[in-house]
């Protein structure tokens, strides 16, 4: 089962602008991380954040989290076309436990130069 | 970054045929490890908690005898699906967990499957 929803489902612009996108879940968490996926392919880890912290960074890559409103953000600054992908969050709970992810429904991206 | 490998990287077969999809972590050990299933333009579902030395454990909706899991050693679990039908062609990703990081997994390329 997925954990819940990401926002939006897809995202559209241009090279240069920043792209948001949103993340939503439903139990409590230990940790939330944010993957990309290019078409057909594998995921990458782009960036991982705790339940007691509230804001990352790494690199054009900002994300918050908000676990009172169980949700995150991403952010990606001066997109490029190279980060035409998918974008998913997934979490681990102690309520599942086994260090199991569950993955976001995700928002696939395109940056258009 | 650790490496995690997955073999083949596509398959094509014939409907009712078996498929075995092998998954590697490359510089670790794994003692657990996951197995998701991607259908086009949707999220990874997992499928089931591969765990060195003892039984999968599946998720829910999820055929144990249809999918057939063996984690035979720290670096290696084979997902068999059988007797596979059109419906079962997806992307299919392991991922392996490395002990003494937090929930740090490291994903496979992943495996495309086609059932004809």
């Amino acid at each position: 089962s997925q954990q819940g929803e990401e926002d939006p489902q897809a995202l559209s612009i241009q090279e240069g602008e920043n792209a948001t996108m949103n993340c939503s879940y439903k139990t409590s968490i230990n940790n939330l991380q944010w993957y990309r996926q290019n078409s057909g392919r594998g995921l990458v880890h782009l960036i991982l954040i705790r339940s007691n912290e509230r804001e990352k960074h790494s690199g054009r890559l900002r994300v918050t989290l908000d676990t009172s409103k169980k949700s995150s953000s991403l952010l990606i600054t001066a997109s490029r076309a190279a980060d035409t992908a998918s974008y998913f969050c997934a979490t681990d709970s102690a309520e599942w436990g086994y260090n199991k992810l569950i993955f976001g429904a995700g928002t696939r991206l395109a940056v258009h130069p | 970054g650790a490496v995690v490998s997955q073999h083949p990287s596509r398959v094509i077969c014939k409907s009712g045929t078996s498929v075995k999809i092998e998954c590697r972590s490359l510089d670790f050990q794994a003692t657990t490890m996951f197995w998701y299933r991607q259908f086009p333009k949707q999220s990874l579902m997992l499928m089931a908690t591969s765990n060195e030395g003892s039984k999968a454990t599946y998720e829910q909706g999820v055929e144990k005898d249809k999918f057939l899991i063996n984690h035979a050693s720290l670096t290696l679990s084979t997902l068999t699906v059988t007797s596979a039908h059109p419906e079962d062609s997806s992307f299919y990703i392991c991922s392996a967990y490395r002990q003494g990081t937090y929930n740090e997994q490291f994903f496979g390329p992943g495996t495309r499957l086609t059932v004809l």
